[in-house]
């Protein structure tokens, strides 16, 4: 059982279309990383939450922290092709180092 | 201010042979991370490393696997003797202190054959 479970693994919509990925674990944590990979690429930081029940916005995205810091979503609306890639959540060991777990991952594709 | 830097981004290795991936960190950063993503798994951490020490290697494999990150020059994660399971994309990160976000590489991408 993987510590960050991630869902769909696979979501293939129309632009202009909304959606929304998951981002579940039994544990808790302090903070939890969204990280948008494009192929060939390495990840690239979108948003760190922090706080339960916080909502973070970044132009079409918005970012949910769960209450109980167990979970996460992503939602994208108006969803553009430039938004097609593997969206990855992770967070940090709370040993020294910040040492990152990263989940299974949503790969996204938007078609025009 | 130049991103992490990875070189080389494709190498192609012969089983046996010895593979060699550099990573410049991000200017002022002390903090170097690797991680492997093998295909069609997630990113694995490998190694933590701050200049002249690993701090924490407890995702690398014991044997054929190692890492540096010398006081001069790029950190290196060196692979002995390849064998086809190593074929992945390697990615480095770094980051100013340990309770920031990262900022990773473009990473190399290792084919064995």
């Amino acid at each position: 059982t993987q510590l960050l479970e991630q869902s769909p693994q696979f979501l293939s919509i129309q632009e202009g279309e909304n959606l929304t990925v998951y981002c579940n674990s039994s544990s808790v944590f302090s903070s939890l990383q969204w990280y948008r990979q494009e192929p060939g690429e390495g990840p690239v930081l979108l948003v760190t939450v922090v706080t339960g029940g916080e909502v973070k916005k970044l132009k079409r995205l918005t970012f949910q922290f769960g209450d109980a810091r167990k979970d996460s979503s992503l939602h994208i609306t108006a969803a553009q092709p430039g938004d097609t890639g593997l969206y990855l959540c992770a967070v940090g060991s709370n040993n020294a180092g910040n040492m990152l777990t990263f989940g299974g991952g949503t790969r996204l594709m938007v078609k025009p | 201010n130049a991103g992490v830097m990875q070189n080389p981004r494709h190498l192609v290795r012969r089983r046996g042979q010895e593979a060699r991936l550099r990573c410049s960190p991000m200017k002022g950063h002390s903090h170097v991370y690797w991680y492997r993503q093998l295909p069609e798994e997630g990113l694995k951490f490998m190694v933590y490393l701050q200049k002249e020490n690993i701090i924490d290697e407890s995702g690398m494999p014991k044997e054929r696997f190692s890492a540096e990150f010398p006081k001069e020059g790029p950190s290196i994660l060196r692979i002995q003797q390849v064998v086809r399971g190593d074929s992945a994309a390697y990615f480095c990160a770094s980051s100013p202190v340990t309770d920031y976000g990262y900022t990773f590489g473009s990473g190399t991408r290792l084919t064995v054959v």
